[in-house]
């Protein structure tokens, strides 16, 4: 089983719908990051969690928002999806500051 | 801000040797990581300087110049199995990478 899994795998929807990515991790880690990925940009952090009471913003927090449920859970959301949020996006996790980041499979979005 | 700069593109041959730069500009961080992504795939982590040097894992070495804002990761023996993209990182004091635009390496046979 993974250790830090992603729902869905793939999505496609509409502009102006509200979209939730999913994260939940069995590491055991504190820190949850959320990161897109679009073709010659690399990876950009969105948002980050460094417990369940502590939310940050990231290079490009706009247009989203997240939620960090539980240790094990970190959600992102798309409140009106526009297409240039299409893109690959994963979620990651590490231990503690300085440490390696373990990263989910990610989820395919497609904002039509 | 910070700013990785890789090269978009580099061909090598199998069984040879690469070197993958990466010059940043920052105004202080913690470490340089490194991650290799297959097409497709999640990003795994390779590699982490936080000193100045060459730190070695196998068939994959990193270094890291503070003084010349620059690292490079250093592919040995290489297998049609490292075609791959590879990103620099920077770490700063939380954690929170920021990420080069990525080096896509394609070995031939």
């Amino acid at each position: 089983d993974a250790d830090v899994t992603q729902t869905p795998r793939n999505r496609i929807t509409k502009t102006g719908k509200r979209i939730m990515l999913e994260c939940s991790q069995t590491k055991g880690h504190d820190r949850m990051y959320w990161y897109r990925q679009d073709p010659g940009l690399g990876l950009r952090l969105i948002y980050y969690s460094f417990d369940v009471k502590d939310i940050n913003k990231g290079e490009i927090s706009d247009g989203y928002s997240v939620s960090r449920q539980a240790q094990a859970k970190f959600s992102l959301s798309l409140e009106s999806a526009i297409p240039n949020q299409t893109a690959l996006y994963f979620c990651a996790t590490s231990e503690g500051a300085h440490e390696k980041l373990f990263f989910g499979s990610g989820t395919q979005l497609s904002v039509l | 801000g910070q700013s990785l700069e890789q090269p978009s593109e580099v061909t090598a041959v199998e069984g040879a040797i690469v070197q993958i730069n990466c010059t940043y500009q920052t105004s202080g961080f913690y470490g340089l990581s490194w991650y290799q992504q297959h097409d497709g795939g999640a990003p795994t982590f390779l590699s982490y300087n936080a000193l100045d040097g060459l730190e070695e894992t196998g068939r994959f070495s990193s270094f890291l110049s503070r003084s010349d804002s620059y690292g490079y990761l250093l592919l040995q023996e290489l297998q049609m199995k490292d075609s791959a993209s590879y990103f620099c990182a920077l770490g700063g004091a939380t954690n929170k990478l920021i990420f080069g635009t990525g080096t896509l390496l394609a070995v031939q046979p």
